[in-house]
């Protein structure tokens, strides 16, 4: 089992739908990190919380860090939103920092 | 655009070679971390340097090494490749060590190793 795991990992919607996407972990965190890749690899850094919730326009990023699970939500999703999905949690692991990432989740806005 | 670059952009390589993946960091960021992240898969960290020194090693053998140089710009350099090192690598360059500071990514270096 992967230390972090993300559901669903293929999402296809139509434009406008309200689009939630799960990040569930196992170890002890420090900080979570969502971030989003184009085709072609380019990744952005979309939020970085360890607590509570943050929201960049339409993104909204919430984490439970008793129930370990972190979702991002997107609100009146565009089909430029198409992109993957990576949720990456920042833990102590052998006495170094280390960035643990899910697989990833591929979204599909359809206009 | 996040201000980190890399080089090059693909690269084809056979088994037993090695090669130099190249990044440059944001100005004034002083650390960076690689990543390698395979077909249909997450980034797996590889490593991290912080102010020239490894600051953190993923589940890569010795054969995966780095460089951090003071211009930020920082080197990953692959020895006697195998066919499985063929993947994403990606760098990410940040303010604070231990990922304490947003990442910022660079574009990734696509390495096909046959």
């Amino acid at each position: 089992k992967n230390e972090v795991e993300q559901s669903p990992q293929n999402l296809t919607a139509q434009e406008g739908e309200f689009i939630t996407i799960n990040c569930s972990y196992s170890v002890g965190i420090s900080a979570l990190h969502w971030l989003q890749q184009h085709p072609g690899g380019g990744i952005v850094s979309l939020f970085m919380l360890s607590s509570g919730k943050k929201k960049h326009g339409r993104l909204i990023a919430t984490i439970n860090i008793q129930e370990k699970h972190s979702s991002l939500h997107i609100t009146a999703s565009h089909p430029r939103d198409s992109a993957v999905y990576i949720c990456a949690v920042r833990s102590l692991i052998q006495g170094a920092q280390k960035l643990v990432f899910g697989q990833g989740t591929r979204l599909t806005i359809n206009p | 655009e996040t201000g980190v670059t890399q080089s090059p952009t693909h690269l084809i390589k056979t088994r037993g070679q090695q090669v130099t993946l190249r990044c440059s960091s944001q100005s004034g960021h002083n650390t960076v971390s690689w990543y390698q992240q395979a077909l249909g898969q997450g980034p797996q960290f590889i490593f991290q340097y912080y102010r020239e020194e490894e600051n953190g090693r993923g589940n890569f053998p010795p054969r995966f090494s780095g460089l951090q140089f003071p211009n930020y710009s920082s080197e990953l350099n692959v020895n006697a490749l195998e066919l499985d090192d063929s993947a994403l690598y990606l760098c990410a360059s940040s303010l604070a060590q231990g990922f304490e500071e947003t990442q910022y990514f660079g574009p990734g270096t696509r390495l096909l190793v046959l």
